[in-house]
Parts: structure tokens; C-alpha cells; sequence
């Protein structure tokens, strides 16, 4: 399995709260990406990296922002949560764009 | 454009066969296919290139055709294993644009 861990695992938190959620990868792979995942939807792309401080807004990014200051970590905020924005959220990588994407555990995100 | 993936939902008994297709209303580059357990992470299954090439993993195998921009994911003898919300990702006229998932196909195998 490839080497992704996200924290936190799970997060309740209130409207209006900022909100940072964390992806470190072990397989020193270029690409990095941020999904929601919600009922009927399937995985939608938030934003998305392809090296170290370079980002790029994926379907539905409205709401949130990413940084990514080191190969292995890739963080997205929400710097206001809203109760649209309660989710799973997966972190994924690949070595190259469109390559094969590997998943971390997820991130169950409940705002209320 | 989301992938239109059917059925959206299967039951099926041990032993069986099923097919999912995923359906894109633009040209295909290339498609990949996961599958997801309940609380878990999608798994890669196989990823297929236009040219109509078909790959195959275990008792699951997938085609390809350009032609109906369309690919189909065939499970055969099912186990109760491959219980799961399956997703087909496409990447859509060349290898520069962004994979995009369908909605997924939710099968059940029973014993």
C-alpha cells in the first residue's frame, strides 16, 4: 500500500471555524490531490498539486485553499467551515498527472 | 463532465456475473477503475488506454471502446469480497486534462 496518512482521521467542528486537514505521503510522488466525497456525487477534485508550492483549483474549490511547503505535505483549509462542506475528504498521489492515484484513509469533516 | 456510470446498483448471489458500464459524453483518453469498501479508501483496480486494450485483475477484467467512449468493468464468478461501491475515473481527449469519477455502482454479493 502506498504510504499516505491523513489527520485528523475525524473532526466535528462549528460553523465559522477554520479548519486544516493533512496529507503526508512517504512515496515522494509530484502530484498531489484533495477530494470530497459525498452520497451520489462520487469523488470531486477541490484542488490538486504538482510540486512544492505549486497548486492549481480542481471542480469545486469554491470554499477552500491548499498549500504545499514540502514534497510530502499537501494541507487543505477551510477557512470558514460551512455545513456544506461537511464530508469525507480524501488526500490522494500519483507519480505522474493521470497516472494511477493512490488514497489515503480519509477524513470524516462534520460542521454544524 | 462526470461519467454516467449503470447500474447504479447490483445484487447479486455468489458466483455470479456482473457488468458496469461508464459512459462519457466526450472522447476518451484513457480510464481508471477503483473500487471502495464501506468506510474505506477507494483501491485502484486498473487504469485502461483508448486503443481498446482490455486488462484484467483476478476474476475482473474491463474494455475499452473509443468508438462509444465507453468502458465496462466484467466480474466474473463473484466472491463475497468484491462487495463494494465501484467507480470508473476518465480522463477525457488527451493526457493533458484532469481524471474525473462517475457517481459509482453499488454491488452487493450474497451468499
Amino acid at each position: 500500500d502506498a504510504g499516505i496518512t491523513q489527520s485528523p482521521r475525524h473532526k466535528v467542528t462549528e460553523t465559522g471555524t477554520p479548519v486544516t486537514l493533512r496529507c503526508h505521503q512517504t512515496e515522494n510522488h509530484r502530484y498531489m490531490y484533495w477530494y470530497r466525497q459525498d452520497p451520489g456525487h462520487g469523488l470531486r477534485l477541490i484542488h490538486y498539486s504538482y510540486g512544492v508550492k505549486d497548486t492549481d483549483k480542481g471542480e469545486v474549490s469554491d470554499g477552500y485553499s491548499v498549500s504545499r511547503s514540502k514534497t510530502e505535505d499537501f494541507l487543505l483549509t477551510l477557512e470558514s467551515a460551512t455545513s456544506s462542506q461537511t464530508s469525507v475528504y480524501f488526500c490522494a498521489i500519483s507519480e505522474l498527472w493521470t497516472d494511477t492515484q493512490y488514497f489515503g484513509p480519509g477524513t470524516r469533516l462534520t460542521v454544524l | 463532465q462526470q461519467p454516467v456510470q449503470s447500474p447504479q446498483a447490483v445484487i447479486l448471489r455468489e458466483g455470479e456475473d456482473a457488468v458496469i458500464n461508464c459512459s462519457s459524453s466526450k472522447a476518451l483518453y484513457s480510464v481508471h477503475w477503483y473500487r471502495q469498501k464501506h468506510g474505506e479508501a477507494p483501491v485502484f483496480l486498473m487504469i485502461l488506454l483508448k486503443g481498446g486494450e482490455q486488462k484484467g485483475h483476478e476474476k475482473i477484467s474491463a474494455s475499452f471502446n473509443e468508438k462509444k467512449q465507453q468502458s465496462s468493468l466484467y466480474l466474473t464468478a463473484s466472491q463475497l469480497s468484491y462487495s463494494g461501491t465501484y467507480f470508473c475515473g476518465v480522463v477525457n481527449n488527451n493526457a493533458g486534462n484532469m481524471l474525473t469519477f462517475g457517481g459509482g455502482t453499488r454491488l452487493m454479493v450474497k451468499p
